[in-house]
């Protein structure tokens, strides 16, 4: 079974600090890989996707994550965070010719403090 | 607008109770999911259908049911055999597709039980 790890439960930054969020998955097999974004009060929603092809995929928002197999890491980054980014971020993983279940992490709450 | 709705958005029940909540999704999406989030501990798989008439056990499926009648619907019972069902819950859907597994979230119901 696949399982999905987030080192960091709470990160505050300043605004335009830089900004990485880890996320480690555990499964032997070929993934699909996604981040959502829960900013307040508002839906899941998804920041980006990795399916196949170039590890380092764009996201909306100038976000970007790069997967790194040998690592199976797929972590989060901005150059560049905004007050507006505050929000609470989950990884995601699917294994490929599975059972089509997500398996997400415990997410990371960001505060970015203007 | 294609999307998913949730109903309501807050519900307060009793002890002893069980409650339903309901999910629509005009996507025509074959796969549809419940979630249940709890501060700390990510999103959590309750039931999943991937077809009309069918459904599966996800991680933390004790406690609740499903039905499956229509492919637009897939309502949640929590019942009252649900040890601690205060938490926010979600629903999802996504095309039927074992390589890519998007799926597309509700706004969610918050409920608490008294």
């Amino acid at each position: 079974a696949q399982s999905v790890s987030q080192h960091n439960h709470h990160v505050i930054l300043s605004e335009a600090a830089s900004l990485e969020l880890g996320c480690n998955y555990s499964y032997g097999g070929t993934v699909n890989l996604f981040w959502y974004v829960q900013y307040p009060g508002q839906h899941l929603q998804l920041l980006l996707k990795y399916f196949s092809g170039d590890p380092l995929v764009k996201g909306i928002k100038g976000f970007e994550a790069e997967f790194i197999k040998s690592k199976f890491s797929f972590n989060l980054r901005k150059p560049s965070v905004q007050w507006s980014d505050t929000a609470e971020y989950f990884c995601a993983v699917n294994a490929i010719l599975g059972n089509e279940k997500l398996t997400f992490g415990t997410g990371t709450r960001l505060t970015i403090i203007p | 607008d294609g999307g998913i709705t949730q109903s309501p958005k807050y519900l307060f029940r009793k002890e002893g109770q069980n409650v339903t909540l309901s999910c629509e999704q005009n996507l025509n999406h074959d796969a549809m999911y419940w979630y249940r989030q709890d501060p700390g501990q990510g999103l959590r798989l309750i039931y999943y259908s991937q077809i009309v008439n069918d459904f599966q056990k996800g991680d933390i499926a004790e406690g609740y049911s499903v039905s499956r009648e229509k492919k637009e619907s897939f309502p949640l019972t929590v019942t009252s055999a649900q040890k601690n069902p205060t938490a926010f819950y979600l629903c999802a859907s996504s095309i039927r597709d074992r390589v890519i597994n998007e799926q597309f979230f509700g706004p969610g119901t918050r409920l608490t039980v008294l």
